[in-house]
């Protein structure tokens, strides 16, 4: 199984800051890592498939890049809608598995 | 719109046998695989299953393995997940959610999801 390591786990953000959220696979998975984010209460949204494609509707503050084993999530000035926690998947190999998970939260 | 719909959690005792349903709406169902993914109370994601748009190839989380089915009735637009053997810790919320590609294989991100239904399994 291929594990995903998120990083940081929290982060405590202000308006307009720029974050950027990491996620290392254990093995390299190509392009099949997405990410998602889901806020309090909510269902999952997908923001970013295949390390960088956007999905229809996201912000363009929000870009994914990486490969290999080494892929990041940043959003470019940050808003408080984007409170949330953020998770990566890989879809490279069974079974799937997802990050733990990043939760930013506002100053 | 396009709009998952799940259906069928509740309490049960460990040990017994349970049946989410996921209704599909405003979207081509046969098109697309379809997973199950699943959240524990304050906990991150947890992908569950998954089976292709015609239902022949499925798989599974080495943690449900043997005890889940997932399904699928094309021409009713509904997706299944049969659980037995359930375990304190299949405790969470269930998600239905769709394959963002349309067409053939699996994996390629999820695009749509549900809202959830809660499965509790307690003594």
């Amino acid at each position: 199984e291929i594990v995903l390591t998120q990083s940081p786990d929290f982060q405590s953000v202000t308006p307009n800051e720029k974050v950027t959220i990491t996620c290392r696979a254990s093995q390299s998975i190509g392009s099949s890592l997405h990410w998602y984010q889901q806020k309090p209460n909510q269902s999952p949204k997908l923001l970013i498939k295949y390390i960088s494609e956007s999905f229809s509707g996201v912000p363009s503050r929000f870009s994914g890049s990486g490969s290999g084993t080494d892929f990041t999530l940043t959003i470019n000035s940050l808003e408080g809608e984007d409170v949330a926690t953020y998770y990566c998947q890989q879809t490279s190999s069974l079974p799937y598995t997802f990050g733990r998970g990043t939760k930013l939260e506002i100053k | 719109q396009v709009q998952l719909v799940e259906s069928g959690g509740g309490v049960v005792q460990p040990g017994r046998s349970l049946r989410l349903s996921c209704a599909a709406s405003g979207l081509t169902f046969s098109g697309n695989a379809m997973n199950w993914v699943r959240q524990a109370p304050g906990q991150g994601l947890e992908w569950v299953a998954v089976t292709s748009r015609d239902g022949r190839d499925k798989y599974y989380a080495d943690s449900v393995k043997g005890r889940f089915t997932i399904s699928r009735d094309n021409s009713r637009n509904a997706l299944y997940l049969q659980m037995n053997s359930l375990r304190v810790e299949d405790t969470a919320i269930y998600y239905c959610a769709r394959d963002s590609y349309s067409g053939p294989g699996m994996g390629y991100g999820m695009d749509v999801w549900g809202q959830g239904t809660t499965v509790t399994v307690s003594s």
